[in-house]
């Protein structure tokens, strides 16, 4: 079964530098693009980045934009999200998920991870 | 920014009953809209995608439909695994896609 399992979150000062990383399985992870989403409380369910599935094209939302960058590993079936200059609006819950669609990204979502919290405090 | 408005906010219903949420966009966002559940303590789980179809493994009780700005999702007779917080997502404007505020349908 489809599986992507997060990690990395943790309760940093604003300013300074994070990365998340996600393992996937249970599906051929080189033929999706995956993406991060955040939720809060208070702000919902926010996308932040996409990656393509060979890991050449990537696209970020402007409030992460020149802050955060997204990357992949096919052969390890991992993504990162490396994270810089982090603001206390960035503090949510990240979840890794799989796009719907193999090949080109389409932004629906079927599969989600548990999330990892990132607190900046 | 299309922005995604979902109605009402809390649904009150009972088991067994027909539950209608909606769905409204800010601008056309075509068949380019998906719906969420999401449990409390759980990551969200694609129910319908491009307006109409089911995602796998969803019980043919959850019915999707709609086009253009306005949108519903129809739960044909609620079971108690349903009550959960429910949300609308376009990709029309991709990749600056967007989700709504969510509804909360809980049990009455």
């Amino acid at each position: 079964q489809v599986q992507l399992v997060e990690s990395g979150g943790a309760v940093v000062q604003p300013g300074t530098s994070l990365r998340l990383s996600c393992a996937a399985s249970g599906f051929t992870f080189s033929k999706y693009a995956i993406h991060w989403v955040r939720q809060t409380p208070g702000k919902g369910l926010e996308w932040v980045a996409v990656v393509a599935s060979d890991g050449r094209d990537k696209k970020y939302a402007d409030s992460v934009k020149g802050r955060f960058t997204i990357s992949r590993d096919n052969s390890k079936k991992t993504l990162d999200l490396q994270m810089n200059s982090l603001r206390s609006e960035d503090t949510a819950l990240y979840y890794c998920v799989k796009d719907i669609k193999e090949g080109a990204a389409e932004y629906h979502f079927d599969y989600w991870g548990q999330g990892t919290l990132v607190t900046v405090s | 920014e299309t922005v995604l408005t979902q109605s009402p906010a809390t649904l009150s219903l009972s088991p067994g009953e027909r539950a209608t949420l909606s769905c409204r966009a800010s601008q056309s966002v075509g068949t380019y809209l998906a719906w969420y559940q999401q449990k409390r303590g759980q990551a969200p789980r694609l129910l319908i995608y491009d307006a109409s179809n089911r995602a796998t493994g969803i019980p043919a009780r959850f019915r999707g439909s709609g086009s253009g700005t306005d949108f519903t999702l129809t739960i044909s007779s609620l079971e108690p695994e349903d009550f959960a917080v429910y949300y609308c997502q376009q990709r029309r404007s991709w990749p600056s896609i967007t989700f709504g505020q969510g509804t909360r349908l809980e049990i009455k």
